[in-house]
C-alpha cells in the first residue's frame, strides 16, 4: 500500500533561516507528488506539484521541492524563511494508476519573527 | 465559480442527527473529491467522483455516510446518524485531471 512519510511533525526556526521539510513516500511506480500548504483558518493551498521532467521543482513564494527517484523522496525547501510562512505543510502523492491522493501527516511549522 | 464552494463553513449537530455538507466544484472539473481531515491529521480519502457516478468509494468509514452527484457539479455528503467520531473537517476538491486539485474551504462538523 502507498504510504507517506513526513519525518518532523513540528519545525520552529527563526525568520532568515534556512528551511528543508523531509517527505518519502512508498510507491514502486510512477508518481506525481504535491506539497500542500495551509495557512491558519485557511484551506489547503497548492504549493508546488511534480509530474515529470527536471526533479526541481520552484513553487509559489520562493518555495522549491527536489524529486530523488533513488530515494523516494520529495523533500521541500526554501533558503530563507519569513513569519507569515508559519503553516502546516503537506505532502502527498498519487500513483499513476490510481486518483487518490496519499497524505503525509504534515509538518506545523512556526517561524519567530 | 473561481474556486470550491463548501457550504457551510461550521456544523455544529446534536448526535444522531442527519447533516448534509454542499460542495460546488469550479466549473468544468469533472472529477470531485471528498476527503475528512482530523486534527493533527493528514487529509483521509472518503469517495471519488467522476461525473455523476462514483468511482470510488472505498473511504466511506461505513454506511451512514453516502454522497451524491445527480448532475455532475454538486455534490453533497451525508451523514446519517451522526457520531462524536464524525466531527472534523470535511474537504472537497475538484480536479480537471491535469493539474493538481483544488481545495475548498472545507465544512467543519461538529457533534455534540
Amino acid at each position: 500500500a502507498q504510504s507517506v512519510s513526513q519525518h518532523n511533525h513540528h519545525v520552529i526556526l527563526s525568520e532568515a533561516a534556512s528551511l528543508e521539510l523531509g517527505c518519502n513516500y512508498s510507491y514502486g511506480g510512477t508518481v506525481n507528488l504535491f506539497w500542500y500548504v495551509q495557512y491558519p483558518g485557511q484551506h489547503l493551498q497548492l504549493l508546488l506539484k511534480y509530474f515529470s521532467g527536471d526533479p526541481l521543482v520552484k513553487g509559489i513564494k520562493g518555495f522549491e521541492a527536489e524529486f530523488i527517484k533513488s530515494k523516494f523522496s520529495f523533500n521541500l525547501r526554501k533558503p530563507s524563511v519569513q513569519w507569515s510562512d508559519t503553516a502546516e505543510y503537506f505532502c502527498a502523492v498519487k500513483g499513476d494508476s490510481n486518483y487518490q491522493l496519499i497524505w503525509g501527516a504534515g509538518t506545523k511549522l512556526i517561524i519567530k519573527p | 465559480g473561481a474556486g470550491v464552494s463548501q457550504t457551510p463553513s461550521n456544523k455544529v449537530t446534536e448526535k444522531g442527527k442527519y447533516v448534509e455538507l454542499r460542495c460546488d466544484p469550479i466549473s468544468g472539473h469533472t472529477a470531485l473529491y471528498w476527503y475528512r481531515q482530523s486534527l493533527g491529521q493528514g487529509p483521509e480519502f472518503l469517495i471519488y467522483f467522476q461525473g455523476t457516478g462514483a468511482a470510488d468509494d472505498s473511504g466511506l468509514p461505513n454506511d451512514r455516510f453516502f454522497a451524491v452527484r445527480p448532475e455532475g457539479s454538486v455534490s453533497t455528503l451525508k451523514i446519517q446518524r451522526t457520531e462524536r467520531g464524525d466531527s472534523a473537517v470535511y474537504l472537497c476538491a475538484s480536479s480537471s485531471g491535469t493539474g493538481g486539485y483544488t481545495f475548498g474551504s472545507g465544512t467543519r462538523l461538529t457533534v455534540v
